[in-house]
């Protein structure tokens, strides 16, 4: 059966040090990858969704950036956070379009 | 951005009680799905209704939608405490394609008390 792991789970992060939140898949091959952001209390944000390996489409411009470097793999990244940057990060999956997205567990971001 | 509105945005009823939430959006679809979330948790697939669909059940959850007048309700019969989460709808939109992730709505906060 596929899972999804995500991590780390909690963090907090002094302003303008990086971010790397990681992503895995695991069961599936070439899954559609996803990262939703959702800040306290609100709906889901899309923030980066991948169809293939180094295919990666942003919705929202911002500090942040998404990589894929193997097939189920999949990273949210960013340089220098903003205080703006804290919230709900969580990885999603799904095999193609029109099937049910799977989510991870979800990591939570604080920044200080 | 396409998006599924839900309402109420919050809803508290006492455990037993019946509980519907709707679902609106602005474009077509090609299937709408539901899902809940517990405070500081990943969200968990529910139902998935496909445009040509109408109903749909699981358990005590009831999902109906109304492609003419763009909207979705979710029913849980005879709450519980447990059912106490955040409930999202979300939509597939055509056209179909990998580049069509879903669309997710803020949200209905749903407490059951006891």
């Amino acid at each position: 059966s596929q899972t999804i792991h995500q991590w780390p789970a909690t963090l907090v992060q002094p302003v303008g040090s990086p971010l790397s939140l990681e992503c895995t898949v695991e069961g599936t091959s070439n899954p559609n990858l996803y990262w939703y952001r959702q800040a306290a209390g609100r709906g889901l944000q899309l923030l980066f969704y991948s169809v293939g390996i180094g295919q990666i489409s942003s919705e929202v411009p911002q500090n942040l950036s998404a990589s894929r470097p193997q097939d189920r793999q999949f990273i949210l990244s960013s340089k220098k956070l903003l205080l703006s940057d804290s919230g709900f990060y969580l990885c999603a999956w799904r095999e193609r379009p029109g099937n049910t997205i799977y989510f991870g567990e979800g990591s939570w971001l604080t920044v200080v | 951005s396409q998006q599924g509105e839900e309402d109420p945005q919050a809803l508290s009823i006492q455990e037993g009680e019946n509980a519907t939430m709707n679902c609106s959006y602005k474009t077509s679809i090609n299937n709408l799905q539901w899902y809940r979330q517990n405070s500081g948790r990943g969200l968990v697939h529910l139902i998935l209704i496909r445009s040509n669909e109408r109903e749909k059940h699981s358990g005590r959850l009831r999902v109906t939608l109304d492609t003419s007048k763009k909207s979705s309700s979710l029913l849980i019969t005879a709450s519980r405490a447990a059912d106490t989460a955040s409930y999202f709808c979300a939509t597939d939109h055509v056209p179909y394609s990998g580049n069509t992730p879903l669309v997710f709505g803020k949200g209905t906060r749903l407490s059951v008390i006891a």
